[in-house]
């Protein structure tokens, strides 16, 4: 099992570009989710995906931010027209299932930088 | 509104001691509490999960304890090498949905 993978592991862009974020959870695993740690900050939930269907996006800023989880293919986050602000590291986390409220495994992150 | 606290914020330590780090949360009425460890530049690694029926659980050398009533975590790290330097983060879940709220963290230093 390869675990949770993401990429790119790095990711540069310039201000008002768009930043595409992937994420392959585990196998067997149906719930995504979407964490962001800003500078100094620690981390903050974005949205949580199962496969097609967006449950909760409570964390996830309203505008030029979206995420989705397609029948096939990875789990995509995506931030239109970056700003300096949206600089961080993009986790991604997987579970095989929310009963019981499982653990979470973790990717190793997208750390975006924003010029 | 569930809130999460990590304390210390920083520990350093010499080689060989033991050590306690604290976590606490504001809503007792969680599922479970997981702790986790980050290495710089890197993704997060679970350490512990404790149910919320449960009172403590041990992996090697670390033991994490659950205290619901007084909205408290710790995890004792016996024995610490410079192999354990990270940071550490507890978390709980929100709701039944399983996003987590992250504490801040302690960034732990061993010195050799």
């Amino acid at each position: 099992n390869a675990g949770v993978m993401q990429n790119p592991r790095h990711l540069v862009r310039r201000r008002g570009q768009e930043a595409r974020l992937r994420c392959s959870p585990m196998k067997g695993h149906s719930h995504v989710y979407w964490y962001r740690q800003l500078p100094e900050e620690g981390l903050k939930f974005m949205v949580y995906l199962q496969k097609e269907n967006i449950i909760d996006e409570s964390g996830m800023p309203k505008e030029r931010f979206s995420a989705e989880f397609p029948k096939e293919g990875p789990s995509i986050l995506r931030i239109q027209q970056v700003v300096r602000g949206d600089s961080a590291a993009y986790f991604c986390a997987s579970s095989q299932s929310v009963q019981g409220v499982e653990t979470q495994y973790f990717g190793p992150g997208t750390r975006l930088l924003v010029l | 509104k569930q809130e999460v606290t990590q304390i210390p914020a920083a520990l350093s330590v010499p080689e060989g001691e033991n050590l306690v780090l604290n976590c606490s949360f504001t809503d007792s009425a969680i599922y479970n509490l997981q702790w986790f460890r980050q290495d710089p530049g890197k993704g997060l690694t679970s350490l512990l999960l404790i149910q919320s029926s449960q009172r403590e659980q041990t992996s090697g050398r670390l033991n994490a304890s659950l205290d619901k009533s007084s909205g408290r975590s710790t995890l004792y790290i016996a024995a610490s090498q410079p192999g354990d330097s990270a940071t550490y983060l507890c978390a709980v879940p929100r709701s039944n949905t399983g996003k987590l709220i992250f504490g801040q963290g302690t960034t732990l230093q061993v010195k050799p």
